[in-house]
């Protein structure tokens, strides 16, 4: 069965804290990785990841995929309140869907 | 970027009665329109994909005459939960991709809450 598994489920930081959130997957025939931010409604787009080893980067938020062990993170810098929202990683699947991790929902208090 | 809209933002409906929520993308031709469903505290759950003019498929799981998905324009989708009860109460969100869109090319809609008494 394909999973994408996120971690810490959930995590509360101060203001200018450094947080690195996590996604696992399992599946052979791996396409993509996205990464995108869901405040209280739509998911808005972070990035797409397909390469292993590159890190892509905007503002304060950077991703990297690790393609040999399954995984990818997502960073963020010098947090701030606007940061906080939950964070969703999805799977581009051979049939060109999205499959969503479980999400992690940061709070970044003042 | 581009701009996908659903109607309405938020419907309460007695048990028993359907429920119509329309997704729309405003400004692109969406070959291919996504419903999912979000409980809360969940993560997004693919209920199935329609491509203008054919019938949708739907995820393992998903009854298709309980949710009725119709593609029938380039730019609208609607998604009908019929005979709703309490445990379709739920925030459904659509998402639309264009014509050989890549995956960061798919934009979401704002989504629906139904909460169904």
């Amino acid at each position: 069965e394909d999973k994408v598994v996120q971690s810490p489920l959930s995590l509360v930081v101060h203001e200018g804290d450094t947080v690195t959130l996590n996604c696992s997957y399992e599946v052979t025939n791996f396409r993509s990785l996205l990464w995108y931010k869901q405040e209280k409604k739509a998911p808005t787009f972070l990035f797409m990841l397909t390469s292993s080893g590159i890190e892509k980067k905007s503002g304060r938020l950077s991703s990297i995929l690790d393609k040999k062990e399954l995984f990818s993170i997502l960073n963020i810098t010098a947090t701030q309140t606007g940061d906080s929202a939950v964070y969703l990683c999805a799977r581009l699947t051979g049939a060109n869907n999205l499959f969503f991790g479980t999400g992690t929902r940061l709070t970044v208090i003042p | 970027g581009a701009v996908v809209s659903q109607h309405p933002s938020r419907v309460i409906c007695k048990s028993g009665t359907s429920v119509k929520i329309e997704c729309r993308s405003l400004d692109f031709q969406a070959t291919t329109m996504f419903w999912y469903r979000q409980f809360p505290k969940q993560s997004l759950m693919l209920m199935a994909t329609s491509n203008e003019g054919s019938k949708a498929t739907y995820e393992q799981g998903v009854e298709k005459d309980k949710f009725l998905i119709n593609h029938a324009s380039l730019t609208l989708s609607t998604l009908t939960v019929t005979s709703a009860h309490p445990e379709d109460s739920s925030f459904y969100i659509c998402s639309a991709r264009g014509a050989g869109g890549r995956a960061d090319t798919q934009y979401f809609g704002p989504g629906t809450r139904l909460t169904v008494l």
